[in-house]
């Protein structure tokens, strides 16, 4: 079957480092996204990982190991507005042409 | 490009109306994804389109609710009758083919119904 799991929130001090984890289990990975979702917005796109290891891009870098099943999305220099949900979204290969399966999102909380 | 525009952005209705949601997706994607999120389940795909073709709708929860997308710069989805239960966020979403692309989302429409 297919699975994502995350954890459900997590919290942070401004102008640390967060990693929000994910692991899925799906029988044909084709590509993991990370999408960021603002309170009351639309989900926005943040990363892709298709081959194992690190895409970093500004403050955010996503990992990812297909033999684990795993990524994480790692956020540094923590800032206020970074609080929102974070969503990972993995392809399979097996669901209706390539469609994503979502996980439910890990909301974090930044404190000053 | 404006991006994916919904309307409207906020619905209040009564059971028993019927609802009509619309989407116009990024000028050139060629897939249109119908979304609904909610607390409790989180975001579930509901139906998509291809070339203006519906491909799945094994999402739609039932015969209530239906989609259409005539052209390739519109789509509704529509529920009739409405229930308190479809109290949800709707988004709207589209990509280009290549499988790497991400899908850019509209601002959503919050559906209450009462």
């Amino acid at each position: 079957g297919q699975n994502i799991d995350q954890p459900t929130e997590m919290t942070a001090t401004e102008g640390a480092i967060v990693q929000i984890n994910c692991t899925y289990q799906t029988s044909g990975f084709n590509g993991l996204f990370w999408y960021q979702q603002h309170a009351g917005e639309a989900p926005t796109f943040l990363s892709y990982n298709v081959l194992d290891g690190l895409e970093e891009k500004g403050r955010f870098s996503s990992f990812l190991s297909r033999s684990k099943g795993y990524s994480y999305l790692l956020l540094k220099e923590l800032q206020m507005k970074d609080s929102a949900s974070y969503l990972c979204a993995v392809r399979d290969k097996e669901s209706s042409n390539y469609q994503l399966i979502w996980g439910a999102g890990t909301k974090l909380i930044i404190k000053p | 490009d404006a991006g994916v525009i919904q309307s409207p952005r906020h619905e209040v209705t009564e059971m028993g109306q019927e609802v009509t949601l619309r989407c116009k997706p990024i000028s050139g994607h060629d897939y249109l994804f119908w979304y609904r999120q909610t607390m409790m389940r989180g975001l579930e795909l509901l139906i998509y389109f291809n070339n203006n073709v519906p491909i799945d709708d094994s999402g739609m929860p039932e015969d209530r609710f239906s989609a259409k997308m005539p052209n390739a710069s519109f789509s509704t989805l529509k529920i009739q009758p409405s229930e308190p239960r479809d109290s949800a966020v709707y988004f709207c979403a589209s990509r280009h083919t290549p499988l790497n692309t991400e899908a850019f989302f509209g601002q959503g429409t919050r559906l209450t119904v009462v």
